[in-house]
């Protein structure tokens, strides 16, 4: 069965401690793995879609990796405004476009 | 730049009311979804659609039903509304070809059911 594992579940850093956030997924034929930013009481943005292994992505302070078995998404010198659940999602077989996406991570940054 | 709009934030109504929650995008997708969301439970999906009058059942259709007339508008229908569907519904839209199928959301409705 696919699956996508995020962890950690919640994660408080101070501003500038960089630290990374991890995707574990079991899918049978990857075709993309995406991440969103998701602030309270609003919708997920897209940020990233990463298609194979060894494949990197970056967005200001984020950096997307992608290998066979898990994503990661690294956080350099985050600041406040960092703060948001970041969302991972795989895409699903066939050509519904539906995907699967994992729990999430709750990230803090405290100034 | 990518849109997509949902008719109301905010929503209250009463148990036994049909509720109609509407959305529209403007980037001529082929797939649209409806999506809860809960503490804990995370992105459930209720609906999608890959097409015009095309639509399939998601992990949790009961209580709901869609309609897609035009294929830039997607309707979430709530037959009679309870209490547990309280809840945030969130819509997205993405393409079907050309190699990428990230989805892109709507702000959201936080429906309320008393």
């Amino acid at each position: 069965e696919d699956q996508v594992t995020q962890s950690p579940e919640a994660l408080r850093l101070q501003e500038g401690e960089s630290s990374s956030l991890n995707c574990s997924y079991t899918v049978s034929g990857l075709r993309g793995l995406f991440w969103y930013r998701q602030d309270p009481g609003k919708g997920p943005e897209f940020l990233f879609t990463l298609y194979s292994a060894g494949e990197e992505k970056e967005k200001e302070r984020l950096k997307a990796t992608l290998t066979k078995k898990e994503s990661f998404l690294h956080i350099t010198a985050p600041k406040p405004e960092d703060s948001a659940t970041y969302l991972c999602a795989v895409q699903e077989g066939g050509n519904t476009g539906k995907l699967i996406f994992g729990q999430g991570t709750t990230l803090q940054v405290k100034p | 730049d990518v849109k997509v709009t949902q008719s109301s934030r905010y929503l209250v109504k009463r148990t036994g009311e049909k509720v109609f929650l509407e959305c529209v995008q403007d980037m001529d997708h082929e797939n649209m979804f409806w999506y809860r969301q809960d503490p804990g439970l995370g992105l459930r999906l209720i609906y999608f659609s890959y097409d015009v009058k095309m639509k399939e059942k998601g992990d949790i259709p009961e209580g709901y039903s869609v309609s897609r007339e035009k294929k830039e508008r997607f309707s979430l229908i709530l037959e009679s509304a309870s209490t547990n569907q309280t809840s945030m519904y969130l819509c997205a839209s993405s393409v079907t070809s050309g190699g990428t199928y990230e989805q892109y959301f709507g702000p959201g409705t936080r429906l309320t059911v008393t």
